[in-house]
């Protein structure tokens, strides 16, 4: 069974803190994402990455960015954290595209951060 | 306009009953349509993936799509208690490296 483990459940740092969000999955896959899902607005995609050192921009990538130096691990980064980027961030896998039409997404259990 | 729309709900269904969560997307260039159930504090999972025209069924559930119209439905048949959830609609648009996009969820209720 695929399982994508997010580092922390719950996160609260303060205003112009450096962050990081760590996920890591155990299935070998090649794309992983960062969404974040606020209320109303449901997920909203930050960055995603095809493949090692690989990355590209979601719809909201701004404040954030990304690493992705060994596979199984997608790191998201608030460069300087605020109040408005307090939300729920999921991180997602994904077999390739190639590999079937559906290559679903798996997620972790999210991180919810608390910016003050 | 956003790229995939839902009502936001609640939809509000008695037990037994069929629910009809409806979904449109503005990129026809987008391939694979996805439906996730997310339970309040819980990540989503995927309950149905759809790619071709017409309908496709796994147990209780249909799922629809109609590309010509831009517009994917799920169908819940002999609705359960257990449904009560947040259905999430995602759209993958291109070929490869492409991105996962999200509706903003339509909230089910079944009512006992």
């Amino acid at each position: 069974d695929v399982k994508v483990t997010q580092s922390s459940r719950y996160l609260v740092k303060r205003t112009g803190e450096k962050v990081f969000l760590e996920c890591v999955q155990d299935m070998d896959h090649e794309n992983m994402f960062w969404y974040r899902q606020d209320p109303g607005l449901g997920l909203r995609l930050i960055y995603f990455s095809y493949d090692v050192k690989m990355k590209e921009k979601g719809d909201i990538p701004e404040g954030y960015s990304v690493s992705r130096e060994k596979k199984e691990r997608f790191s998201l980064i608030l460069e300087s954290a605020s109040t408005n980027q307090t939300s729920m961030y999921l991180c997602a896998s994904s077999p390739p595209w190639g590999r079937g039409m559906s290559s679903p997404l798996h997620f972790g259990n999210g991180t919810r951060l608390t910016v003050t | 306009q956003k790229e995939v729309e839902q009502n936001s709900g609640p939809l509000s269904v008695p037990e037994g009953a069929i629910a009809s969560l409806n979904c449109t997307y503005s990129d026809r260039g987008s391939q694979s349509f996805f439906w996730y159930r997310q339970y309040s504090g819980k990540s989503p999972e995927l309950i149905m993936f759809i790619y071709s025209n017409g309908d496709k069924e796994d147990g209780r559930f249909t799922a629809q799509l109609n590309k010509a119209s831009q517009y994917v439905s799920l169908l819940i048949r002999d609705s359960q208690p257990s449904d009560s959830a947040t259905y999430l609609c995602a759209v993958r648009r291109g070929s490869s490296a492409s991105k996962i996009i999200f509706g903003s969820g339509t909230r089910l209720s079944i009512r006992p």
